[in-house]
């Protein structure tokens, strides 16, 4: 149990266009997803808290216009990159949460900008 | 959120020997775990240790937690190749279902 799952695995996409990652519990309700981003050789940096049928809560940082958080029901949440550029390129997972305290990886996203 | 940071940030040992990883943190925390990550790859969760633990095994592994100094600890015994990864700890803070990475331990096991 406790499964989620991110689409798409690895995904190359142009400067300028953007690019939509998906994070489905896929058996289990998640109140709460998170969206993490890890750099090469680095560690996972919280991007940010996604309540369902709410905004997104963003860290510190993070751009909400260029990271556009949609957590439509219990098991999606969707991270979209807008106009992406290289510097974009980075490892994104999400986490899911059904209950305080208790939290299940995705196993990442790569994103590639050329 | 402030990162915890995590002692070695490379390791590398023979196989069969133990290899211990130490994290701190920052905050008061209502638990703390472990995951490990192979390389380009996502979490997997090894173990959780709450507040009120001291320490807790899970097969070759043994967690240690000292609220007062704020750290853990991560050991791995008789290790083995398919241990080769990077380890992360992360703390859970009290009110808070945000969890804090630390920078993370790589790992490898010489065959």
């Amino acid at each position: 149990g406790a499964v989620v799952s991110q689409h798409p695995s690895r995904v190359i996409c142009k400067s300028g266009t953007s690019v939509k990652i998906e994070c489905r519990s896929l058996d289990f309700q998640a109140t709460t997803m998170f969206w993490y981003r890890q750099f090469p050789k680095k560690s996972l940096m919280l991007m940010a808290t996604s309540n369902e049928g709410s905004k997104a809560t963003y860290e510190q940082g993070v751009e909400k216009d260029k990271f556009l958080i949609n957590h439509a029901s219990l098991t999606l949440s969707t991270l979209t990159v807008t106009s992406a550029h290289p510097e974009d390129s980075s490892f994104y997972i999400c986490s899911a949460s059904p209950s305080q305290y208790e939290q299940y990886f995705g196993p990442g996203t790569r994103l590639t900008v050329t | 959120s402030q990162q915890g940071e995590e002692d070695p940030q490379a390791l590398s040992i023979q196989e069969g020997e133990n290899a211990t990883m130490n994290c701190s943190y920052k905050t008061s925390i209502n638990n703390l775990q472990w995951y490990r990550q192979n390389s380009g790859r996502g979490l997997v969760h090894l173990i959780l240790i709450r507040s009120n633990e001291r320490e807790k095994h899970s097969g070759r592994l043994r967690v240690t937690l000292d609220t007062s100094k704020k750290s853990s600890s991560l050991l791995i015994t008789a290790s083995r190749a398919a241990d080769t990864a990077s380890y992360f700890c992360a703390s859970a803070n009290f009110g808070n279902e945000k969890l804090t990475f630390g920078t993370g331990t790589r790992l490898t096991i010489i065959p």
